[in-house]
Order: structure tokens, then C-alpha cells, then sequence
């Protein structure tokens, strides 16, 4: 059972370069999220979706666009990268809304640096 | 402004040794709590959910405890190993409104020396 399965571990991007970290689950969950972590700060929602086909902005989402064409997956899309998105970027999923105690599994994040 | 502020920032205690760590929040309507543990280079794995109506629960070696009232709440971990050297995030979900919000801490750094 793989969970949440995050491509690439690792990147370097040179500014104004677009690219797309992957995300899939195999766990059949509806809910799936991209969150950033910088250092010294808590996780910021960057996109989160409710089902495939359905799309909404979190905390953070400029400079980022998703899709979600089937349950399993929910690539991200950089465009233009900018050094502000040097991050780790995390995805995950759960079952059920946050409010109704859905637990969020996490990949095992995607390190980019945009120089 | 909602917050979840964790105390302390890091911590070193020696194996097999007892700690708890401290989680307060100003999350308003409060819906549930978490901890969760995330090593280095890794993703954050979940320990704990409670919600408003709970007011301890555990995982193992792992006891969390929640006071809705004082809006606090504590992750308390019992004999130490080597491998629970991580770092231990506080996250509040928010009820009601649309955006499925969970608020995180910054996360207490535990290093567990031998």
C-alpha cells in the first residue's frame, strides 16, 4: 500500500522556468491537498481539491495552478518560478473534511529551489 | 487572527527520559486537534485527532491531552527512544466555512540523546 506518492523528491529550477510536481494516492480518497513548508513557519495551504474535477484556492496560491481529472491524481503546477517558491511542497489526502476529524495523510514531499 | 503557537521551540533530553510538549491556540469555532510527528526529510505522520468533546488520548508511548476551555493542549511522551527524535507539529482544524482549514504550528524540535 503506497499512500500518497509524491514526483520529484528533488529539484532545481532556474527562474522563470514552469514545472509539475505530481501527486497520487491509491487509498480512493476525495480530498486531497498541496501544502509549502518554509523554514521556522507552520504548513500553508496552497490548493486543495474535494473530488476529481473540483478545484479551490488555499492560503497561498499565486504563482501555482492544479488540476484534478481523476481521484487518484492532483499534479501542481509552477509557472514562471520565482526564488519565493523555493520550498518543500507536501501533498496529501484524507477521507473526510478536516472539521469532521479526516485524517490527512502526507507524501513524502518534494524539495524545490528556484535560483 | 487564528494561531497556533508551540512551546518549546526544541528540546534535547536524554533516552528513556519523559517530555510533554505544549500546544496553545486561538482557533475560534474550534473543531478538532492534532499532533503530528515529522522526521527529517520526511512527510508528517498523525499521532492524534481529538475533538472539543475529548480530552486525552493516546498512541503508544504518546498521550496527548486537550482543555477546550483554556485552549490548550499537551503531547506527552513517555521512556524516550532514539527514534522519536523529530519534530512534533500542533495543527487545529476550524470549524464550518468552506475552506477546510487547518492552522499549523511551527512544531517543537526533539532531539533524544543516548
Amino acid at each position: 500500500n503506497a499512500g500518497v506518492t509524491q514526483t520529484p523528491k528533488f529539484r532545481i529550477l532556474k527562474i522563470g522556468q514552469s514545472m509539475t510536481l505530481q501527486c497520487t494516492q491509491d487509498m480512493n480518497h476525495n480530498y486531497m491537498y498541496w501544502y509549502r513548508q518554509d523554514p521556522g513557519m507552520g504548513l500553508k495551504l496552497i490548493y486543495y481539491s474535494v473530488g476529481a474535477g473540483i478545484t479551490d484556492k488555499g492560503e497561498v496560491p499565486n504563482g501555482y495552478n492544479v488540476s484534478r481529472s481523476t481521484t487518484e491524481d492532483f499534479p501542481l503546477r509552477l509557472e514562471l518560478a520565482a526564488p519565493s517558491q523555493t520550498s518543500v511542497y507536501f501533498c496529501a489526502s484524507s477521507d473526510r473534511l478536516a472539521e469532521n476529524a479526516g485524517e490527512l495523510f502526507f507524501g513524502e514531499g518534494s524539495r524545490l529551489t528556484v535560483l | 487572527k487564528n494561531q497556533v503557537e508551540q512551546s518549546p521551540q526544541s528540546l534535547i533530553i536524554l533516552e528513556g527520559k519523559n517530555c510533554t510538549l505544549q500546544c496553545n491556540y486561538t482557533v475560534s469555532p474550534f473543531s478538532n486537534l492534532r499532533w503530528y510527528k515529522q522526521d527529517t526529510g520526511r512527510g508528517p505522520v498523525s499521532l492524534t485527532i481529538m475533538t472539543f468533546s475529548e480530552n486525552t488520548k493516546s498512541n503508544g508511548r504518546y498521550t496527548a491531552t486537550l482543555d477546550a476551555d483554556t485552549k490548550q493542549s499537551s503531547l506527552h511522551i513517555t521512556a524516550s527512544q532514539l527514534s522519536d527524535s523529530a519534530s512534533y507539529i500542533c495543527v487545529v482544524s476550524e470549524q464550518g466555512g468552506a475552506t477546510n482549514k487547518l492552522i499549523f504550528g511551527t512544531g517543537t524540535l526533539l532531539a533524544v540523546q543516548p
